[in-house]
């Protein structure tokens, strides 16, 4: 099972909205509405952002929200602040492997 | 609170054995997944089995089947990640984290970092 599709990085200036996608196939993504998005600044742990699609936890700013389509999912954060800057990764589940990872965004905000 | 917390860090030559924990608290353990994760330095996260401690039923992922052991001891809330002999490219973080199929790894532990060298 190969990792899930990510850009290796993408940008934007505080205040802008960027999209981040994870790219599967109809035995992951395509299929299962199990789709989770994480966040990971240097030397922690990952941070639940998204999960089933669309959802955010507790405590998750309304900046951030999941969408899928056919076999890709995507993160869209809004209002770009500084503090997001940070790898971001999705998870999906999948009827072969169980759980497989995207292979990671790193986000710069400029 | 939900906590996860993870035994410290650990420093191996290669072929030796290692087993490594991750004590829950704050929710009712038997009945949520723990999964393990392994970050190599400096590369993304993989996915490396997960264990249901009501249970004990274990799924691994097919890289990780065979390399290493995922268990659980239900009555004193830890699960555990395990190598028989290790290599030195097992030198990563390795992180558990609650789970659920509904909400995948919604809690992580801080982490143990494994460094296997001679």
């Amino acid at each position: 099972q190969s990792a899930l599709t990510q850009p290796a990085s993408v940008s934007g200036s505080p205040g802008q909205s960027i999209t981040i996608s994870c790219t599967g196939t109809s035995s992951d993504v395509g299929t299962y509405n199990y789709v989770s998005w994480y966040q990971q600044h240097p030397g922690k742990a990952p941070k639940l952002m998204i999960y089933g699609v669309s959802n955010r936890p507790s405590g998750v700013s309304n900046r951030f929200s999941g969408s899928k389509s056919d076999n890709t999912a995507s993160l869209t954060i809004s209002g770009l602040q500084t503090e997001d800057e940070a790898d971001y990764y999705c998870i999906s589940y999948t009827s072969s492997t169980n759980w497989v990872f995207g292979g990671g965004t790193k986000l710069t905000v400029l | 609170e939900v906590q996860l917390v993870q035994s410290g860090a650990e420093v191996k030559k290669p072929g030796e054995s290692l087993k490594i924990s991750c004590k829950g608290s704050g929710y009712s353990f038997n009945s949520y997944w723990i999964g393990w994760v392994r970050q190599m330095p400096g590369k993304g996260l993989e996915w490396m089995g997960i264990i249901y401690p009501g249970d004990s039923d274990t799924r691994y992922s097919p890289s990780f089947q065979g390399q290493v052991t995922i268990s659980a001891d239900k009555s004193i809330n830890t699960a555990y990640l395990q190598w028989n002999s290790l290599k030195a490219s097992d030198t990563a973080m390795y992180y558990c984290a609650r789970h659920l199929r509904a909400v995948p790894y919604d809690y992580w532990g801080q982490g143990t970092r494994v460094t296997v060298s001679s």
